[in-house]
């Protein structure tokens, strides 16, 4: 079975603060997706990268940048934490061959708290 | 916006009734697909139909497609407690990575 890992279950940090979310996953998925999900907007996506290195915007970029030195992990980065980034941020992860026909494998989420 | 849009956005039933939950999308597809959320943890894949299929089982569940009116419904039959979650359909595009998602329906089964 895929699994796909968030470092963190719970975050509490300040505005202001630069916060990084990691994500890993163990099938040598070439795909791997970050979304956030808020009440009543349902998931909406940040960025995702394609390989090691590339990546690219998704619906709501602003405020969030993201890294993926290794195939395994993709980061997302909030550059200066603010409150209206309180939010649960879902990571998932899909082979490239299957893109748009299969299912993605998600992980936990990790429900983000700035204060 | 390619945004899906579920309804109901919120249903409460009696353990044994059947659930019905309905998805509607913009753009033509080529899969859609239904998750579902326990409170505060990630997504659960349940049942993907592809474009040219009308209708799947997979057992209590029973998902229907209507490309013509672009719309997809999920059938829980005999809920159980144990189906409290969110639901979320997610439509899938040939070649695009990233699905994309409704604002999901929150069910509630009263044991």
């Amino acid at each position: 079975d895929v699994k796909v890992t968030q470092s963190s279950r719970y975050l509490v940090k300040r505005t202001g603060e630069k916060v990084f979310l990691e994500c890993v996953q163990d099938m040598d998925h070439e795909n791997m997706f970050w979304y956030r999900q808020d009440p009543g907007l349902g998931l909406r996506l940040i960025y995702f990268s394609y390989d090691v290195k590339m990546k690219e915007k998704g619906d709501i970029p602003e405020g969030y940048s993201v890294s993926r030195e290794k195939k395994e992990r993709f980061s997302l980065i909030l550059e200066s934490a603010s409150t209206n980034q309180t939010s649960m941020y879902l990571c998932a992860s899909i082979r490239d061959r299957d893109r748009g026909n299969q299912p993605q494998h998600f992980g936990d989420g990790t429900r983000l708290s700035i204060l | 916006s390619q945004q899906g849009e579920e309804d109901p956005q919120a249903l409460s039933i009696q353990e044994g009734e059947n659930a019905t939950m309905n998805c509607s999308y913009k753009t033509s597809i080529n899969n859609l697909q239904w998750y579902r959320q326990n409170s505060g943890r990630g997504l659960v894949h349940l049942i993907l139909i592809r474009s040219n299929e009308r209708e799947k089982h997979s057992g209590r569940l029973r998902v229907t497609l209507d490309t013509s009116k672009k719309s997809s419904s999920l059938l829980i039959t005999a809920s159980r407690a144990a189906d409290t979650a969110s639901y979320f359909c997610a439509t899938g595009y040939t070649g695009r990575r990233a699905l994309t998602f409704g604002s999901g329906t929150r069910l509630q089964v009263q044991p």
